[in-house]
């Protein structure tokens, strides 16, 4: 099955810095999403790409599709003390790899990031 | 509010009980998800639905069943829970197989 490899897995970073964290798999993706999820509760989705090559912004968070479609990052500029929580990515792969039309998303393991006031 | 609601928000079983975890969502999606998620292994599907009537084993269905009477509902069902199925369980839904999932609050089971 599709495996995605989500690095790093913690970051402790200062208020205010800029963060960087990225997805890589061995195959390709249609879609790529991340999300995040706050102690306690869901995940919610921050980015969606359907595109290789695209860019989305949402406020100070930016992520890009990999333009070999194995690969997506998340920036996230300027952090602050609410940026605390795990973020996931997710990727969706074609039709024909997800078997029985599942259109399964395939999880990376999160990225725990720690901001230190 | 629009969304996807989860019931109970946690609960402790006896090993052997029978428990159903429920999900309901308002959004008119086709499609609904169930995962689990456990410490190091991130978020694993058990089962899913793409369409009312229809569901479909995912990675880990094994103790698990699922039904799909209407669109709106996608009950989980444990026939007969073991400590193993100590877990944070996810319900998702999405427009169509294929877009992006949104997630309810979970339910955190403790099977002792």
């Amino acid at each position: 099955g599709q495996q995605l490899n989500q690095s790093p897995q913690s970051m402790f970073i200062q208020e205010g810095e800029d963060v960087s964290m990225n997805c890589t798999s061995s195959s390709i993706f249609n879609t790529w999403l991340w999300y995040k999820q706050d102690p306690g509760e869901g995940p919610v989705l921050l980015i969606a790409l359907y595109k290789a090559g695209e860019l989305t912004s949402n406020g100070r968070l930016t992520a890009q599709f990999g333009i070999t479609r194995k690969d997506s990052f998340l920036n996230i500029s300027a952090s602050i003390p609410s940026d605390v929580g795990i973020y996931f990515c997710a990727g969706q792969p074609p039709y024909a790899y997800s078997g029985a039309g599942s259109y399964q998303l395939t999880f990376g393991k999160g990225t725990k990031l720690s901001v230190i006031p | 509010i629009a969304g996807i609601t989860q019931a109970p928000t946690s609960q402790i079983l006896a090993a052997g009980r029978r428990m159903t975890l429920r999900c309901t969502q308002d959004m008119r999606h086709n499609a609904m998800y169930w995962y689990r998620q456990d410490l190091g292994l991130g978020l694993r599907l058990i089962h899913y639905s793409n369409t009312a009537g229809t569901t479909g084993k995912g990675e880990v269905p094994d103790g698990y069943s699922v039904s799909r009477a209407n669109t709106d509902d996608f009950p989980l069902t444990l026939a007969s829970a073991v400590p193993s199925q100590t877990s944070v369980y996810f319900c998702a839904s999405t427009l169509a197989p294929g877009n992006e999932q949104f997630f309810g609050p979970g339910t955190r089971l403790t099977v002792l």
